[in-house]
C-alpha cells in the first residue's frame, strides 16, 4: 500500500517570498510522484512529476521539488511567490505496475499581500 | 496530453434523485477514473474504468450508488443516484496511465438539498 502525509493544511506567505511546501509519502515499491494545483473553482493541474534520474524536478509557473529517497519525501518549492499562486496543492504517488494514485490531504496556499 | 470536457460544471439537485456525469476525452484512452472531492478534502478515487469491461469499484464505493458506463475508449459516465445531502462534493475524472501522468476534467460540483 502507498500513502501521503502532506503536513500542513494550510501555508500563509507573503507576496515575493519563498515557500515550500512539503510532502512525504510511503511505499514499499519504487514510486513515482505529482504536484497538483487546484484553482479555486476549478480542475487539478499538473505542477510537475518525478519518474526517475536527477532529484530536483522543474515544473510551470516557477515551482520546484525535489525527491530525496531516504526521507521519502517530495517538498515542492517556489522562491517568489505571488498572489495569482493562491490555490490548493496537492501531493500525489503512484507505483509502477499500479494505475492508481493515492493524493495527500492538499496544503491551502495563501499569499498576503 | 489529453483534453478532457466534463460536464455538467455545477448542479443543484433534490436529494432521492440522480445526476448523471459525463466525461469525454479528445483521444482514445484505455483507463478512465473517477475521483470525489468532499468539501476540504483530498480526492478519493471511486472507482476505474476500462472500455468493454466493468468498472472496478474502490472500497466504500459500490455500483448501486455509483453506476458508471464505459461506451467507448473517448467516453465514460458517471451516475450518482438517491442522492443525499453527504453526497454533496466535487466530482472529477481522469486520464492517464502511471509514470506517463494523469489529466483532470474541470470537475462536477454538486449540491444535493
Amino acid at each position: 500500500a502507498q500513502s501521503v502525509t502532506q503536513l500542513d493544511s494550510q501555508v500563509p506567505v507573503f507576496e515575493e517570498a519563498p515557500v515550500e511546501l512539503r510532502c512525504n509519502y510511503s511505499s514499499s515499491v519504487s514510486v513515482y510522484l505529482f504536484w497538483y494545483v487546484q484553482y479555486p473553482n476549478q480542475g487539478l493541474q499538473l505542477l510537475l512529476k518525478y519518474l526517475s534520474g536527477s532529484t530536483l524536478v522543474k515544473g510551470i509557473n516557477g515551482f520546484e521539488a525535489e525527491f530525496n529517497k531516504s526521507q521519502t519525501s517530495f517538498h515542492l518549492r517556489k522562491p517568489s511567490v505571488h498572489i495569482s499562486d493562491t490555490a490548493e496543492y496537492f501531493c500525489a504517488v503512484g507505483n509502477f505496475g499500479n494505475e492508481k494514485l493515492t493524493f495527500g490531504t492538499g496544503t491551502r496556499l495563501t499569499i498576503i499581500p | 496530453s489529453a483534453v478532457i470536457s466534463q460536464k455538467p460544471s455545477r448542479d443543484i439537485c433534490q436529494r432521492g434523485t440522480s445526476l448523471t456525469i459525463q466525461c469525454q476525452v479528445d483521444s482514445q484512452v484505455t483507463m478512465m477514473f473517477w475521483y470525489r472531492q468532499q468539501p476540504g478534502q483530498s480526492l478519493t478515487l471511486i472507482a476505474t474504468a476500462n472500455q468493454g469491461s466493468e468498472a472496478t469499484y474502490e472500497s466504500g464505493f459500490v455500483i448501486d450508488k455509483f453506476p458508471i458506463s464505459r461506451p467507448n475508449l473517448t467516453f465514460s459516465t458517471l451516475t450518482v443516484s438517491n442522492m443525499s445531502p453527504e453526497d454533496s462534493s466535487i466530482y472529477l475524472c481522469s486520464v492517464g496511465q502511471g509514470s506517463y501522468g494523469y489529466t483532470f476534467g474541470s470537475g462536477t460540483r454538486l449540491t444535493v438539498v
